[in-house]
């Protein structure tokens, strides 16, 4: 199993660009997270899904779409990127069983210019 | 918010010691979890404990849980160079079974050779 899967690895992008960064995990598991990571913030939480078709927002979604049309995949979409957007990003996903370890991936490094 | 708060923010000792990190949370939980995060890595999951545990081991580690006090300990025994990492502390959603989780900011462990 590969795991939790993100691409691309780095991204520098211009104010008011859009991207999407990519998420797959191959572990067939329902729950699937984004995070961002900022220095001396720890992981917070962006948006959330429970499984295909279904998501929710997390503590600081403004500014990010998702969508969860499979069970692999879960792309979170910049539309209008801006400079309080740099930050890495992990992809999670988990079990969804009650007690739940989560498996990250190995993240995003956003640079917005 | 649940987010758990570690402490302290940065340790440093020499291999061979002792490392405990602590982690102080909010609100009740259904189980407490704890994560390392290399350098440039994604997080790992290293351990989690249930709120009916008090102790829990795994190799060179041991975690304390004390619901009463909201708070959990984390110790490495005979620590190495390689458990050079930040340590999170995590708590699911209150009264969720889902995938959502709420992470401190961490403690950055160094480890002297």
């Amino acid at each position: 199993n590969a795991g939790v899967t993100q691409t691309p690895k780095f991204q520098v992008l211009k104010t008011g660009q859009s991207m999407t960064l990519q998420c797959a995990q191959d572990m067939n598991h329902e729950y699937m997270s984004w995070y961002r990571q900022d220095p001396g913030m720890g992981l917070r939480l962006i948006h959330y899904s429970v499984g295909a078709g279904i998501t929710d927002q997390g503590e600081v979604p403004n500014g990010y779409n998702v969508s969860r049309s499979t069970t692999e995949d879960f792309p979170l979409r910049l539309l209008s990127a801006a400079p309080s957007q740099t930050s890495v990003y992990f992809c999670a996903s988990t079990s969804g069983q009650v007690y739940n370890e989560q498996f990250f991936g190995p993240g995003t490094r956003l640079t917005v210019l | 918010s649940q987010q758990g708060e570690e402490d302290p923010q940065a340790l440093s000792i020499q291999e061979g010691e002792n490392a405990t990190m602590n982690c102080s949370y909010k609100t009740s939980i259904n189980n407490l979890q704890w994560y390392r995060q290399n350098s440039g890595r994604g997080l790992v999951h290293l351990i989690l404990i249930r709120s009916n545990e008090r102790e829990k081991h795994s190799g060179r580690l041991r975690v304390t849980l004390d619901t009463s006090k909201k708070s959990s300990s984390l110790l490495i025994t005979a620590s190495r160079a390689a458990d050079t990492a930040s340590y999170f502390c995590a708590t699911p959603d209150r009264g969720s079974t889902l995938g959502r989780l709420y992470f401190g900011r961490g403690t950055q462990l160094t480890v002297w050779p």
